[in-house]
């Protein structure tokens, strides 16, 4: 069965500082990738997919991740971070032809002024 | 543009007693909808999700079940409730991209 690690429960970090949050996933087949943000007191929203092609994908508000095929990851990251990143950010993958979407347990980032 | 809905937005209830959550997708056809729970440190747990009108799989055996009667709607029912059962549950639906899932506006539920 497919399954999503993600290794930071709570992350916290000064504005300007960079991030990367790791997510790694257990299954050998074709895989699509998403991170999804919660902003407080919000609903989850799609912060960036990788389907297929090139293995770095940008997604909203200046974030991007890689996807590593050999390494089963797909690690989250932001060159500098706003105090209006402060969310819960979780990794998330659907595989093969199934529909079934499988969520990591999620990081908690807070961004101090 | 689709819209998705979901109510009651918190409910108290009794232990032993029913459930019934609903969710609503307006705007679209034929979506993959889905029945998420939850729960601080544990990320999202998917219990339900299904490609089609009867057509449900379960993903955790519990006190829950689901259905879709129709094809934009998904209901989440218990017919006795455990204290295990609170939680904040979230209802989704795809559709062009697989997997690319838009949530409702959550329910809470407490069970006391």
């Amino acid at each position: 069965a497919q399954s999503v690690s993600q290794h930071n429960h709570h992350v916290i970090l000064s504005e300007a500082a960079s991030l990367e949050l790791g997510c790694n996933y257990s299954y050998g087949g074709t895989v699509n990738l998403f991170w999804y943000v919660q902003y407080p007191g919000q609903h989850l929203q799609l912060l960036l997919k990788y389907f297929s092609g090139d293995p770095l994908v940008k997604g909203i508000k200046g974030f991007e991740a890689e996807f590593i095929k050999s390494k089963f990851s797909f690690n989250l990251r932001k060159p500098s971070v706003q105090w209006s990143d402060t969310a819960e950010y979780f990794c998330a993958v659907k595989t093969g032809g199934y529909q079934k979407v499988t969520f990591g347990t999620g990081t908690k980032l807070q961004v101090i002024p | 543009s689709q819209t998705i809905h979901q109510w009651p937005a918190t409910l108290v209830q009794p232990v032993g007693s029913p459930l019934s959550l609903e969710c609503t997708v307006e705007g679209t056809s034929n979506p993959n909808l889905y029945w998420y729970r939850q729960a601080a440190g544990r990320g999202l747990q998917l219990l339900f999700y299904s490609v089609g009108i009867g057509q449900i799989s379960s993903e955790v055996p519990q006190n829950l079940s689901a259905s879709r009667p129709q094809d934009r709607q998904f209901i989440l029912s218990s017919k006795k409730l455990l204290l295990s059962d609170s939680g904040f549950y979230l209802c989704a639906w795809s559709f062009n991209q697989p997997g690319e899932l838009f949530f409702g506006e959550g329910s809470r539920l407490t069970v006391l």
